[in-house]
């Protein structure tokens, strides 16, 4: 079974400045799916960024980007410029891309990281 | 297209009492999921259905039950609440097949059993 390991519960960053998340995996398939989804105070799940394991580029969405490093299992987040809004909770999430059922495109989460934004 | 909904956004209930949480998606995905969220604990799979007509237990389904009531639906019933259920509850769904990703997610439901 795969898990996902996020470590830290807290995390603080000052407007406009830059932050990292960190999330491990630990799983034995070669080939998956890896999530950061943002949960804002409303509770809604958004999804920020994903990263197909079989590509080396890392995957950017704007002011977010992941350090994707296969061989450590390791999917870190990168805020830079923060803002006001990006404070949220932040899961790392893993799916496997082995074939196209409902049970291999479950979700495993992390416990999830609280990020604070100091104005 | 209003994604994923879910009904009650907000449900206190007594030990014992049973209750019927609802998900609809209007994206016509096969699959469907129900995940509890729990402080410290992420978000932990309950049930899922692959595709209309089968329903399989995820990762803490004692003490609930699921219909797949037809594509768009899943429904999540607690038979006999208990204070040990009390959280967040999310209702997701995706499309399946090459190029499908991403899970949609409904704005939860707050359940509080006292």
């Amino acid at each position: 079974a795969q898990t996902v390991t996020q470590s830290q519960p807290e995390m603080s960053v000052q407007e406009a400045e830059t932050v990292t998340l960190s999330c491990t995996y630990d799983t034995s398939e070669s080939d998956y799916y890896l999530f950061w989804y943002k949960q804002p105070p409303s509770r809604q799940m958004i999804l920020v960024i994903r990263q197909e394991a079989y590509k080396q580029q890392n995957a950017t969405e704007n002011r977010f980007s992941v350090n994707f490093q296969k061989a450590a299992k390791s999917f870190s987040l990168k805020i830079s410029d923060s803002q006001l809004g990006d404070a949220a909770m932040y899961f790392c999430a893993y799916r496997s891309a082995w074939g196209y059922t409902g049970a291999n495109s479950k979700l495993t989460f992390g416990k999830g990281i609280t990020l604070s934004v100091r104005p | 297209n209003a994604g994923v909904t879910q009904t009650p956004k907000f449900q206190v209930l007594k030990t014992g009492q049973s209750m019927t949480l609802q998900c609809a998606q209007d994206m016509n995905h096969n699959s469907m999921y129900w995940y509890r969220q729990d402080p410290g604990m992420g978000l932990r799979l309950i049930y899922y259905s692959a595709s209309e007509g089968t329903t399989d237990k995820g990762e803490v389904p004692n003490g609930y039950n699921v219909s797949r009531l037809n594509k768009r639906e899943f429904s999540l019933r607690l038979e006999s609440a208990a204070p040990s259920q009390t959280s967040v509850y999310f209702c997701a769904s995706s499309s399946l097949g090459e190029g499908s990703y991403e899970q949609y997610f409904g704005p939860g439901t707050r359940l509080t059993v006292t």
